[in-house]
């Protein structure tokens, strides 16, 4: 059984420029959460990808957006970064099924400084 | 949206002591509540989780209880060891999505 994996592992990137994080579900996993982890702070949900669809969006503005394609793997986008954007990104798969929530299995994150 | 709120934000227990962590959560509509254990510069990883038709689980040092009339759910590790030194978030479902509480950071003293 596959893990979840992201890329890359650190990034740094200047006020104003867009940054790309890519992340491979589980293997058997069909859904794929965003999550921002500032240091010190629990995770909090940015946007929730099924059947390649958003699917649910926390407060965050559009300029954060994401991909899911075939394959389950996902993408997240973030246009015109700011200082406050620095964080840990973790990406998360579950299995969504008929009903009801089943558990987040994450990857290890993205570390994204702007500078 | 759901809230949840957790405490303590810190705990420090001497090793062999039990430890305690507390979250509330406001949807009481929300069926299902687990644990997440993040080591420093790891991941968070599943523990333990309940869903709201039993009252408490257990696994090995690990126990989660579940109040859904109070709208509160603990978790209880027994005999504390050095490893389990780390942060743990308690999650409430919205939907399909987790909210987090924002931690609680868990120091087991030798």
């Amino acid at each position: 059984e596959t893990g979840v994996t992201q890329s890359p592992t650190h990034l740094i990137k200047t006020r104003g420029q867009q940054v790309t994080l890519r992340c491979s579900s589980q293997s058997g996993h069909n859904t794929v959460s965003w999550y921002q982890q500032a240091l010190g702070q629990g995770p909090q949900f940015i946007f929730q990808y099924y059947r390649e669809e958003e699917n649910g969006r926390g407060n965050f503005p559009p300029r954060f957006s994401g991909l899911q394609f075939p394959n389950y793997s996902s993408e997240l986008n973030v246009n015109a970064l700011e200082l406050d954007d620095s964080a840990l990104y973790l990406c998360a798969s579950s299995l969504r099924l008929g009903g009801g929530n089943s558990p987040l299995h994450f990857g290890n994150g993205t570390r994204l400084t702007v500078t | 949206g759901e809230n949840v709120e957790q405490h303590p934000s810190t705990l420090s227990v001497q090793e062999g002591d039990s430890a305690v962590i507390k979250c509330t959560y406001s949807d009481s509509a929300s069926n299902y509540f687990p644990w997440y254990k993040q080591e420093l510069g790891k991941r968070p990883q599943l523990i333990i989780d309940i869903r709201s038709n039993v009252g408490e689980k257990k696994d090995q040092r690990i126990a989660v209880t579940l109040n859904k009339t109070a709208k509160h759910f603990s978790l209880h590790i027994t005999e504390t060891q050095p490893e389990d030194s780390a942060v743990y978030f308690c999650a409430s479902p919205r939907s399909y999505q987790l909210t987090f509480g924002k931690g609680t950071k868990l120091s087991v003293i030798p």
